[in-house]
């Protein structure tokens, strides 16, 4: 069973980095690209962008280009998303996401970040 | 980036009856190689988004077959035959032709 794990909600302080996993299981990590989508408060969903495991390369919404950081522990089977210099704009649920292709078919249970001080 | 458009934001539908749902493009999501690069998720009150067709027409494993997906190259319809509760969420459609992917606004279906 393909089952996308991620790390507990947080509450980060204005100006400071959070860090995120997604631990990937039932299926080989590093044959599927793995995405973030960011869901503001009752808004839709926002594509953040995405890694590739088995080369370590990466893609970005131009949107979140200097804000988000993704990587890839391959060892671990672990996805994780950076977002540095936090402010309320962030504050929302982020998910990790498999890409099979050309869209995403399984997902992450969220991960809500707070920014509040 | 290409922008996708929903409507209606929300639908109010009898238990058993038909809801429609239209995702209109910005750019055409046809490939060269016959595909149609337009999917359909939905996000049930408190969970996550559910993968539910690939593609225009293509059922994910599971879902059942009341759901079908349709459209051309730039406008898409979902449509739900025989609502059931169970159906109750917001469904987006989103592509997945070329980066940035994008969604569409999301369409709220509430029951009667």
């Amino acid at each position: 069973e393909v089952k996308l794990q991620q790390s507990g909600d947080e509450l980060v302080r204005p100006g400071a980095s959070v860090k995120m996993s997604c631990k990937a299981s039932g299926y080989t990590f590093t044959d599927y690209a793995m995405h973030w989508v960011k869901q503001s408060p009752g808004q839709g969903l926002e594509w953040i962008g995405t890694i590739i495991p088995l080369i370590d390369t990466t893609s970005y919404n131009q949107k979140f280009k200097g804000k988000a950081t993704l990587t890839a522990d391959k060892s671990s089977n672990t996805a994780y998303m950076e977002l540095s210099r936090l402010t309320s704009e962030d504050s929302a649920v982020y998910y990790c996401a498999r890409e099979t292709g050309d869209y995403f078919d399984y997902w992450g249970q969220g991960v809500m970040v707070t920014v509040s001080s | 980036d290409i922008v996708m458009t929903q409507a209606p934001l929300s639908v109010s539908v009898t238990p058993g009856e038909s809801a429609s749902i239209s995702c209109r493009s910005s750019k055409s999501l046809l490939h060269s190689n016959g595909n149609t690069y337009v999917n359909w998720y939905l996000q049930k009150p408190g969970k996550s988004p559910q993968f539910l067709i690939y593609r225009m027409s293509n059922l994910a494993s599971g879902v059942p077959d009341r759901f079908s997906g349709s459209g051309s190259e730039t406008d898409f319809t979902l449509k739900i035959s025989k609502v059931e509760t169970e159906d109750v969420g917001v469904y987006y459609c989103g592509h997945g032709l070329e980066y940035p992917y994008t969604f569409g606004a999301g369409t709220k279906l509430e029951l009667k």
